[in-house]
């Protein structure tokens, strides 16, 4: 059983609408993550956010909105996507910043703009 | 900046055979690296990581890697493949001053013949 727990698993989408996804994480950790992993590309780290304060924004499109409530829960809001933004979008969390501490993935939501 | 490069992009393996996934990264000290694999459908998950002291990193399922600075190489190995190793490996390198911002490499795929 992940500790980190990703809904929905599937979203297909138009490119006029809006939805969010969410993950949740089980392990008391302080840091948070979203990645994207498309086909042929390496992993890319999109957004980190570290006891809710948002430390690192890797020149995503304002299309992507995060949002950290509280330390447990990260959603990735979604609006006038691009078929190229579809993707699998992983989320992870950490004990805290440091390098040396390991990131626990979910399984991530596979996304599909239409 | 540090860089990774897998350069196998897919590995065909006998059950029973030996493996080696190779890893070379670019960074001008020395990097945290780490081995995580993605099943099918699944996130990442950390196979084993090197930060220093013994170059040979035993990790979870029977892997290990070993480090090699003159070679800035980080190949991860098993002595006998199981069908369940059938996935996605990645390769990933940090430094202390980047945080959590990993780079990882491209993947290697493995598949495993009955």
């Amino acid at each position: 059983e992940t500790g980190v727990t990703q809904t929905p698993r599937h979203l297909v989408m138009g490119m006029t609408n809006k939805k969010s996804l969410k993950c949740e994480q089980h392990l008391g950790h302080n840091a948070m993550y979203w990645y994207k992993q498309s086909a042929k590309k390496p992993l890319e780290l999109m957004f980190v956010y570290s006891l809710e304060e948002r430390v690192e924004n890797n020149s995503v499109p304002s299309r992507f909105s995060p949002e950290c409530p509280n330390s447990s829960h990260l959603f990735l809001h979604l609006h006038t996507l691009q078929p190229e933004d579809s993707a699998l979008y992983l989320c992870a969390s950490s004990q805290d910043r440091e390098v040396g501490s390991p990131l626990h993935f979910g399984n991530g939501t596979r996304l599909t703009v239409t | 900046a540090q860089s990774v490069t897998q350069p196998d992009i897919h590995i065909t393996v006998s059950e029973g055979a030996s493996l080696e996934l190779r890893c070379n990264y670019s960074y001008g000290a020395t990097p945290y690296l780490f081995w995580y694999v993605q099943s099918p459908g699944q996130g990442l998950q950390l196979l084993l990581k090197y930060f220093s002291g013994d170059t040979l990193v035993q990790g979870i399922k029977g892997f290990e890697a070993e480090f090699k600075r003159s070679q800035s190489s980080f190949n991860l190995r098993k002595p006998s493949v199981h069908w369940s190793d059938a996935a996605e490996y990645f390769c990933a390198v940090g430094a202390p001053n980047y945080g959590q911002n990993f780079v990882f490499g491209p993947g290697t795929r493995l598949s495993v013949l009955p």
